[in-house]
């Protein structure tokens, strides 16, 4: 089952601007993480957020989770042509006897143009 | 270096034709999961596994097994592929559970003709 959506679908950017990604989630969560994939490549974890925190910080990474929204957004700084990727978000919904499952939206395609 | 390592990189088989993608983990890890990634849809997990010899199923299950024989290897066997199973295949794995950091694979793309 689809848990977590992306927005915008894709995103491109001049290199040194902002880049701003949303998720969107259904259910209640433990945690909630962000994952990187370049073209055709395996999933990179960039951050993890849990459900009692509101905002973290990961170098040029800022994520915040409102979960009375249930959203989260992650923002990159001051963006490189090396952040040009695909970029999802994962949440594991909260069952009360642990999480077997991790549901990962469809993902956001930033382009940084140099 | 810790990493997961998934052979072959890239298979084209025709209908029924058995075939296993092996997944192996030098982490120690106890839990691993195999997604499947398709254009539009994103991931959607098959199996996971949280130890030897515990295994359970995903979203999507139809048309695969899994064994886990050993805590570092998670093979992925497809009995019978058939066309919509062709996609990107992505095998996890990691140490504290499914709620936390996953190591991913570098993924099979595998078509079924």
């Amino acid at each position: 089952s689809q848990q977590g959506e992306e927005d915008p679908q894709a995103l491109s950017i001049q290199e040194g601007e902002n880049a701003t990604m949303n998720c969107s989630y259904k259910t209640s969560i433990n945690n909630l993480q962000w994952y990187r994939q370049n073209s055709g490549r395996g999933l990179v974890h960039l951050i993890l957020i849990r459900s009692n925190e509101r905002e973290k910080h990961s170098g040029r990474l800022r994520v915040t989770l409102d979960t009375s929204k249930k959203s989260s957004s992650l923002l990159i700084t001051a963006s490189r042509a090396a952040d040009t990727a695909s970029y999802f978000c994962a949440t594991d919904p909260y069952s009360g006897a642990g999480s077997y499952q991790l549901t990962f939206g469809k993902g956001t395609k930033l382009s940084v143009i140099p | 270096e810790a990493q997961v390592t998934q052979n072959p990189r890239y298979l084209i088989t025709v209908t029924g034709k058995k075939l296993t993608v092996t997944c192996s983990q030098n982490m120690n890890h106890e839990y691993m999961s195999w997604y499947r990634q398709d254009p539009g849809l994103g991931l959607r997990q098959i199996y996971y596994s949280m130890n030897v010899e515990v295994t359970d199923k995903g979203d999507v299950p139809e048309g695969y097994k899994v064994s886990r024989k050993e805590k570092r290897n998670f093979p992925l066997i497809l009995e019978s592929p058939s066309p919509n199973q062709t996609s990107l295949y992505f095998c996890a794995s990691s140490l504290q559970g499914f709620a936390y950091e996953q190591y991913f694979g570098p993924g099979t793309r595998l078509t079924v003709t």
